[in-house]
């Protein structure tokens, strides 16, 4: 069965430093990986999304994230936060026809 | 280009009634899901949806069903509700053809059992 791992259940760092919140899975197929972000009382946003191809994909508000096949890991990144970061992580795998796992998220919290 | 659209957007039952959720996707995505979203259990997936045909199922009570319209809207219903059931429900339409990958969550519908 597959699964997902996010090891950090909260992250807080300053402002315009850097973070990286972890992702690792386990699936015995080949998978569709995803980072999602939900901001307080809304919906989920896809952030980026690695389908195939290279493995370092770039999403919006300059979120990346590296595909690391051999870890089984899918770590983002941003090298600059913004209080408007502040907000749910979710990192996801999709093995079928839309049947998304999610992990159970990550808080990230920047502080001023 | 509208967003996914989802009503109601907050509802408050109690136990042992049904509830019927509607979610309409973004025009063009034939695909819909659902998700439950729980303090507990986190985000589990529920169904999917495509083409008026379910084609993938998660670990739910046979209490949860859904269905898919030609038009692609969807609803999905729960009976006999119990308190386990207080949660945030999301739908998300998707689109994957010629390379093409969307995917777009609604703002959810918040149900409290009582």
């Amino acid at each position: 069965a597959q699964s997902v791992t996010q090891l950090d259940s909260q992250v807080p760092v300053f402002e315009e430093a850097p973070v990286e919140l972890r992702c690792n899975y386990s699936s015995s197929v080949s998978v569709y990986l995803f980072w999602y972000v939900q901001y307080p009382n809304q919906g989920l946003q896809l952030l980026l999304k690695y389908l195939s191809g290279s493995t370092l994909v770039k999403g919006i508000n300059g979120f990346e994230a590296e595909f690391n096949k051999s870890q089984t890991s899918f770590h983002l990144r941003k090298p600059s936060v913004h209080i408007s970061d502040t907000a749910e992580y979710f990192c996801a795998v999709e093995t079928s026809y839309d049947k998304v796992i999610f992990g159970p998220g990550t808080s990230l919290s920047v502080i001023p | 280009k509208a967003g996914v659209t989802q009503t109601p957007r907050y509802l408050i039952k109690t136990r042992g009634q049904q509830v019927t959720l509607s979610c309409s996707p973004i025009s063009g995505h034939r695909s819909v899901s659902w998700y439950q979203q729980t303090p507990g259990q986190g985000l589990q997936f529920l169904f999917e949806y495509f083409s008026e045909t379910q084609r993938n199922k998660g670990n739910f009570p046979g209490r949860f069903s859904g269905r898919q319209f030609s038009n692609s809207r969807s609803e999905m219903n729960v009976s006999t509700l119990e308190l386990g059931d207080s949660a945030l429900y999301l739908c998300a339409s998707s689109r994957r053809d010629r390379g093409i990958y969307e995917q777009y969550f609604g703002p959810g519908t918040r149900l409290t059992v009582t």
